[in-house]
């Protein structure tokens, strides 16, 4: 079974509006935490926000904010205010605990294309 | 910038060609992640080293082997190559035990 579902390969959203995408996984870890990476076409993989599964409130960093449902076991990623150069894949990862040598080692989504029209 | 360094940027090989990735963590990460993502697969972890040593195993290829060096560097190397290991690689590091990593700007690789 996929650990990380992203069910929306592709996203068009209008410059200025909020966009939601969407992130389901599966896990039995109580222990675990949810990951959101931004790829432009340039490439480079950058970290866009992180929360645990035992954080109270769900994380924000400027205009991204994650919509965490354990019942649901969700993860949605909350862009407001889109700008064009949000445009971007963007994945969903998650961690489940620490692996044998210390770490964190995340699975990543197949990731939603977005596309910000202006 | 992430401050993790990768080179080459490109590489075009042919199939049966033998490569080798560089990377350079972030100054005091310890920790170094190697990726590969691709059409297909998608984005696979292949192999972490800690301070030099073999941490976690991911999909990786018995053709493959990484290496940190005492420098914290660290060098992934692709052997025998075939069509299929056309991707781009990536590199990322972190403190140990440290949930966020930092990613390079990666090598595309082609093979032909």
């Amino acid at each position: 079974a996929q650990k990380i579902t992203q069910t929306q390969p592709g996203m068009f959203v209008q410059e200025k509006e909020a966009v939601t995408l969407d992130c389901t996984y599966d896990t039995s870890d109580p222990s675990y935490g949810l990951f959101w990476y931004k790829q432009p076409s340039s490439g480079e993989m950058i970290f866009l926000i992180y929360q645990g599964s035992y954080d109270q409130q769900n994380a924000t960093e400027g205009r991204y904010s994650l919509n965490f449902q354990k019942a649901r076991k969700s993860a949605n990623l909350v862009i407001s205010a889109s700008q064009l150069g949000d445009s971007a894949m963007y994945f969903c990862a998650m961690r489940e605990g620490l692996s044998s040598g210390g770490s964190y080692i995340p699975t990543f989504g197949r990731g939603t294309s977005l596309i910000v029209h202006p | 910038d992430s401050g993790v360094t990768q080179t080459p940027k490109h590489l075009i090989t042919a199939t049966g060609q033998r490569v080798t990735l560089r990377c350079s963590p972030r100054s005091g990460d310890l920790s170094v992640y190697w990726y590969q993502q691709s059409l297909d697969q998608g984005l696979q972890f292949l192999i972490q080293y800690y301070n030099g040593e073999e941490r976690a195993k991911g999909n990786i290829l018995e053709r493959f082997s990484a290496q940190q060096f005492p420098d914290l560097h660290s060098e992934l190397n692709l052997s025998s190559l075939e069509l299929g290991d056309s991707a781009l690689y990536f590199c990322a590091s972190s403190a140990l035990g440290q949930i966020k990593q930092f990613f390079g700007p990666g090598t595309r690789l082609t093979v032909l």
